[in-house]
């Protein structure tokens, strides 16, 4: 699976959006963007995924570039329960073989 | 979304014994589980994947006879931490897929050996 790249740490004032790039330079046609997040001392949590398209839930958006080597996570409207690590991966499909690679992921702090 | 649940959330145990840990999809049948490690300030690491009803496939480093993992049931997962050691203490996360797009979640076991 691709190897991905995120900032180490971000800081963001409750009520902005955060915007949460990852670079993913090497992705393969059939590899997907994952988006998940940890909260401290928690399991990950799914945010959203996409492939090529930009997607939109309840809880963030994805924007993928045109060629696919970049994306960057949108949290519209953050508070400070969003605090946590998270983590930009690509991977293949579905399936056994389709494992999840964690990186460092990027520690986002939401403050006042 | 899909829930995950692991027992115990939290495990002391003395060196040398054996632990077992408990992961259980609760409202969907996972073909399969997997079985990840995180230690203090670090990302989270996949120690095996495990299909109902086969052996499980260990990552590249993981004994598989320190770390056995049995996946008995569509819903049911054990890791067993035999004679744990204290560096063996860590965080023990399970998650678990439908064979669908997205992977969910435990919330994760700390086990301490003292």
């Amino acid at each position: 699976d691709a190897k991905t790249t995120q900032p180490t740490s971000m800081d963001c004032a409750e009520g902005r959006a955060a915007n949460l790039p990852c670079n993913h330079s090497t992705i393969s046609g059939n590899e997907y963007v994952y988006w998940y997040r940890q909260i401290h001392s928690q399991g990950p949590q799914y945010i959203i995924h996409g492939l090529k398209n930009n997607e939109t839930n309840e809880m963030a958006s994805l924007i993928i570039t045109e060629d696919r080597k970049s994306s960057t996570l949108i949290l519209p409207h953050a508070t400070l329960r969003d605090t946590a690590v998270y983590y930009c991966i690509v991977r293949r499909g579905t399936g056994t073989a389709s494992k999840l690679t964690f990186g460092t992921g990027t520690r986002l702090q939401v403050t006042l | 979304g899909a829930v995950v649940s692991q027992h115990p959330s939290r495990v002391i145990c003395k060196s040398g014994t054996s632990v077992k840990i408990e992961c259980r999809s609760l409202d969907f049948q996972a073909t399969t589980m997997f079985w990840y490690r995180q230690f203090p300030k670090q990302s989270l690491m996949l120690m095996a994947t495990s299909n109902e009803g086969s052996k499980a496939t260990y990552e590249q480093g993981v004994e598989k006879d320190k770390f056995l993992i049995n996946h008995a049931s569509l819903t049911l997962s054990t890791l067993t931490v035999t004679s744990a050691h204290p560096e063996d203490s860590s965080f023990y996360i399970c998650s678990a897929e439908t064979g669908m797009v997205e992977q969910y979640f435990g919330p994760g076991t700390r086990l301490t050996v003292t």
